[in-house]
């Protein structure tokens, strides 16, 4: 069973370009959520994410960024007008309908690096 | 609210020596907590969990235990090896909603 898939795991962006990051969750999970990592700072939660539907966003900056999970394909991330600001690595994590305790399954993870 | 305070590191230790990591924490309700690996240029990977007071979480050497009454929930191995130099993350699932908390991060680093 493959696990969370990310791509690409490295992205280089211009000020001002559009940065569009991919999560395939495991098999059988319909539950996604990004988080970012600031460089020397934990993970911080984003946004959380069921097929089709944002269940809980709290965490996005409420411009320029927005997610998607749809119906079939990849979860998306999208920055818009990217800043220097937004280099960091942007983890997908995912968890099956029942999740046990909770427990989320990390990719790899993309850096993004604004120049 | 939900929080989660890690010891800051960079910890260096030599081959063989005892590893404590502290974590404490501040939830609202019994939350889960659990401990994350990232080894370098990769993902965070689970190394364990404890889901109630008291329970102790252990996998490939490492322990941890979670203590309500100090709302703890500290590291500890002890003889760590090369391999595990990586940089450690305490977590908490509060048992409503649906992120996680993360700790900042305790890098450490294992020299023969």
């Amino acid at each position: 069973n493959a696990g969370v898939m990310q791509n690409p795991r490295h992205l280089v962006r211009r000020r001002g370009q559009e940065a569009r990051l991919r999560c395939s969750p495991m098999k059988g999970h319909s539950h996604v959520y990004w988080y970012r990592q600031l460089p020397e700072e934990g993970l911080k939660f984003m946004v959380y994410l069921q097929k089709e539907n944002i269940i809980d966003e709290s965490g996005m900056p409420k411009e320029r960024f927005s997610a998607e999970f749809p119906k079939e394909g990849p979860s998306i991330l999208r920055i818009q007008q990217v800043v220097r600001g937004d280099s960091a690595a942007y983890f997908c994590a995912s968890s099956p309908i029942t999740s046990v305790f909770n427990e989320q399954f990390f990719g790899p993870g993309t850096r993004l690096t604004v120049l | 609210g939900n929080s989660v305070t890690q010891m800051e590191g960079p910890v260096t230790l030599s081959e063989e020596a005892f590893l404590t990591i502290n974590c404490t924490y501040t939830a609202t309700g019994y939350p889960s907590l659990f401990w994350y690996v990232q080894y370098p240029g990769e993902g965070l990977q689970l190394l364990l969990k404890a889901t109630k007071a008291d329970d102790k979480g252990s996998n490939k050497g490492f322990e941890a235990t979670y203590r309500k009454e100090t709302t703890s929930f500290h590291l500890e191995k002890g003889s760590v090896q090369v391999s595990d130099s990586a940089v450690y993350f305490c977590a908490l699932s509060p048992p409503t909603g649906n992120q996680f908390y993360f700790g900042t991060g305790t890098s450490l680093t294992v020299i023969p």
